[in-house]
């Protein structure tokens, strides 16, 4: 079935530090959404990117979706302890836009 | 608008029983999505219901039903429950848009 990994699993970075995950689909997909979770708490959306190569931001958020609509990147400027949570992808496939498939997840932990 | 609700919150169960979990979508949403959250599979999708149909359905045995009322109200359940089936479960709706709004999710616990 489709698979969608996500690395790094885990992460320790120092506040201020830059930070990325990367997200790799088995099959193209039809747009890309990124959602954080917080510890304790559920899934919030983030963003979605639909177009090939597409990269959006939000603040110290940069979000790209591949040209080949397969993969994907987070990428965090100078974190902050509120950046703390796991960072989920989830795509539907192509020929299935209603099942959305979660990433494996990558966990953020940010020491001050 | 409220956001989605989830009961209960919290539940403990032994093995062999069943359980019915309840999800309220976000008004005017007629899409609601089951998800099973466990530390080692990470986020599972269940099913997926749409004006009261089951419209897709995971990898997950017939142990694990559900329906969606016309109030667009979801139920599933889970019926001779195992130790694996210990997870939290997350409800999520949207509308025309992909986003999901995720509940606070059910968190069972199975002995």
């Amino acid at each position: 079935g489709q698979q969608v990994m996500q690395i790094p699993q885990y992460q320790h970075v120092q506040e201020g530090e830059d930070f990325t995950t990367y997200c790799n689909s088995s099959t193209t997909l039809s747009n890309i959404q990124w959602y954080k979770q917080r510890p304790g708490g559920h899934p919030v959306f983030l963003i979605q990117l639909v177009k090939s190569g597409e990269v959006k931001k939000q603040k110290r958020l940069t979000f790209q979706f591949g040209e080949a609509k397969k993969n994907s990147s987070l990428h965090i400027t100078a974190t902050q302890t509120t950046d703390v949570g796991t960072y989920f992808c989830a795509g539907p496939r192509v020929y299935n836009t209603d099942k959305l498939i979660f990433g494996t997840g990558t966990r953020l932990q940010v020491f001050p | 608008k409220a956001g989605v609700t989830q009961t209960p919150r919290y539940l403990i169960k032994t093995r062999g029983q069943q359980v019915t979990l309840s999800c309220s979508p976000i008004s005017g949403h007629r899409s609601v999505s089951w998800y099973q959250q466990t530390p080692g599979q990470g986020l599972q999708f269940l099913f997926e219901y749409f004006s009261e149909t089951q419209r897709n359905k995971g990898n997950f045995p017939g142990r694990f039903s559900g329906r969606q009322f016309s109030n667009s109200r979801s139920e599933m359940n889970v019926s001779t429950l195992e130790l694996g089936d210990s997870a939290l479960y997350l409800c999520a709706s949207r509308d025309a848009s992909n986003e999901q709004f995720f509940g606070p999710g059910t968190r069972l616990t199975v002995l």
